[in-house]
């Protein structure tokens, strides 16, 4: 166990819908990190947060957004979802606010199907 | 931005033997990562080895920074390392800071009885 809960585990939604994915980092971690893993594009980076501000930004859609809230959690917002969409949907947790020299530690993710 | 390759990108091992999975990397590095993921789709944490040597049991790890590269080492493998194994890296960008981990394709390795 990570530490890091994302909810919910899995999920089921038709085109054109929304979704919201939801991330508990690890106790004291003050960054958060989603990445998706779809089977052609592999693991990406999406964006981070840092004590509830962007620090980051990958490869996101603009349907896509995420925020952090002043408790630390993030949630990640899928909107007007295509079948595309579908893949597993990672949070990551680390303490500080770079990737560099931290340990980034990875939620059991969300398993998104879109139909 | 910063390629990552590893090898081999399959493997198949009977159990008991041993495997070396190796991950290049295409410019400095401040973090690398190596990661198991399981065949229900976790990321397991294997080791945080920007450079230098470290054991966990089984398993061992090599990064060689000026090299750029870095070697995951399997021993007595066992049925339950079953998945894909990532290696993870993150530069340190001219504005000083690095904020996300680029993943390699992975190594499926693949353990039979």
């Amino acid at each position: 166990d990570s530490g890091v809960t994302q909810t919910p585990k899995h999920l089921i939604t038709a085109t054109g819908q929304r979704v919201t994915l939801r991330c508990s980092p690890r106790s004291g971690d003050l960054s958060v990190y989603w990445y998706q893993q779809s089977l052609d594009q592999g693991l990406q980076f999406l964006i981070q947060y840092y004590n509830g501000e962007e620090r980051a930004k990958g490869n996101i859609l603009e349907r896509f957004s995420a925020q952090q809230f002043p408790d630390l959690h993030s949630e990640l917002n899928l909107s007007s979802l295509e079948l595309g969409d579908s893949a597993l949907y990672f949070c990551a947790s680390s303490v500080f606010g770079y990737a560099q020299g931290d340990t980034i530690y990875f939620g059991e993710g969300s398993w998104l199907t879109v139909v | 931005g910063i390629q990552v390759e590893q090898s081999p990108p399959d493997l198949i091992l009977q159990e008991g033997a041993n495997s070396t999975l190796r991950c290049n990397f295409s410019d400095s590095v401040n973090n690398l990562q190596w990661f198991h993921q399981n065949p229900w789709g976790q990321l397991i944490n294997l080791f945080y080895i920007p450079s230098g040597t470290k054991q966990n049991g089984r398993l061992s790890a090599t990064t060689v920074a000026t090299e750029r590269y870095s070697l995951l080492y399997i021993s007595s493998s066992q049925t339950t390392d079953s998945g894909v194994y990532f290696c993870a890296v993150a530069r340190l960008r001219e504005t000083g800071t690095a904020s996300k981990l680029t993943f390699g394709t992975g190594t499926r390795l693949q353990v039979t009885l």
